[in-house]
């Protein structure tokens, strides 16, 4: 059981918009930065925003982070097949437990 | 070019130990946190824990699931985070990723910027 919760799969077409949720609580999400990661199959997860809404270089603006309250949501436009991979939130939870926190996964199959 | 390469992982029985490096290059290591972050097979991801740069007293942190069994330390001269893991579960069977973790504490409070660089992981398996 993630302390991040998000929903463990989407689907939508290519060049649709699709969105993928992320739910936590005042002690991590509601109190800090929430990040997003990429994992094409077989690799290593990348990078794709941090602090709630920002893009490192290198990562197209069709990918935007939003965040309000405990919840944070991750878009995604102009679908491509290679969009295809699973999806991680992460953000530090201040609890007694200190520490990174990672939602679930969310796998998005471009259709 | 920023670059983490793992290395150290393996077939390990349950009850033993062993450690894993991550050899950093392209940047300052010394000026960074570095945390460790391990895949399941089949599962999502699960930080494992985190050390500070000296700029932050190098303390560390841990998740409940490893404290007391691993520790992080690092070699900043060398440019190499570790992570020792003891008294090994079949539970621990992992990808092990090493990541670059960018953050910034003042007035108590830990601010995460997310983890910015991964090496390509290396697999420890506990099995008898």
């Amino acid at each position: 059981q993630s302390v991040l919760t998000q929903p463990p799969s989407v689907s939508a077409a290519p060049g649709q918009k699709v969105t993928i949720s992320c739910s936590g609580s005042s002690s991590n999400i509601g109190n800090n930065y929430v990040s997003w990661y990429q994992q094409l199959p077989g690799t290593a997860p990348r990078l794709l925003i941090y602090e709630n809404n920002k893009r490192p270089s290198g990562i197209p603006d069709r990918f935007s982070g939003s965040k309000s309250g405990t919840s944070a949501t991750l878009g995604i436009t102009g679908l491509q097949t290679g969009d295809e991979a699973d999806y991680y939130c992460g953000t530090w939870d201040s609890s007694l437990s200190a520490g990174v926190v990672f939602g679930g996964g969310t796998k998005l199959t471009v259709l | 070019e920023v670059q983490l390469v793992e290395s150290g992982g393996g077939l390990v029985q349950p009850g033993r130990s062993l450690r894993l490096s991550c050899t950093a290059s392209g940047f300052t290591f010394g000026d960074y946190g570095m945390s460790w972050v391990r895949q399941a097979p089949g599962k999502g991801l699960e930080w494992v824990g985190f050390i500070r740069s000296k700029a932050y007293g190098g303390t560390r942190e841990y998740a409940a699931s490893v404290k007391g069994r691993f520790t992080i330390f690092r070699d900043d001269s060398e440019s190499i985070a570790y992570l020792q893991m003891h008294s090994l579960r079949t539970e621990d069977t992992a990808v092990y990723y090493c990541t670059r973790d960018l953050f910034i504490e003042a007035a108590g409070f830990h601010y995460d910027y997310g983890m910015d660089v991964w090496g390509q992981g290396t697999t420890v398996t506990v099995s008898s």
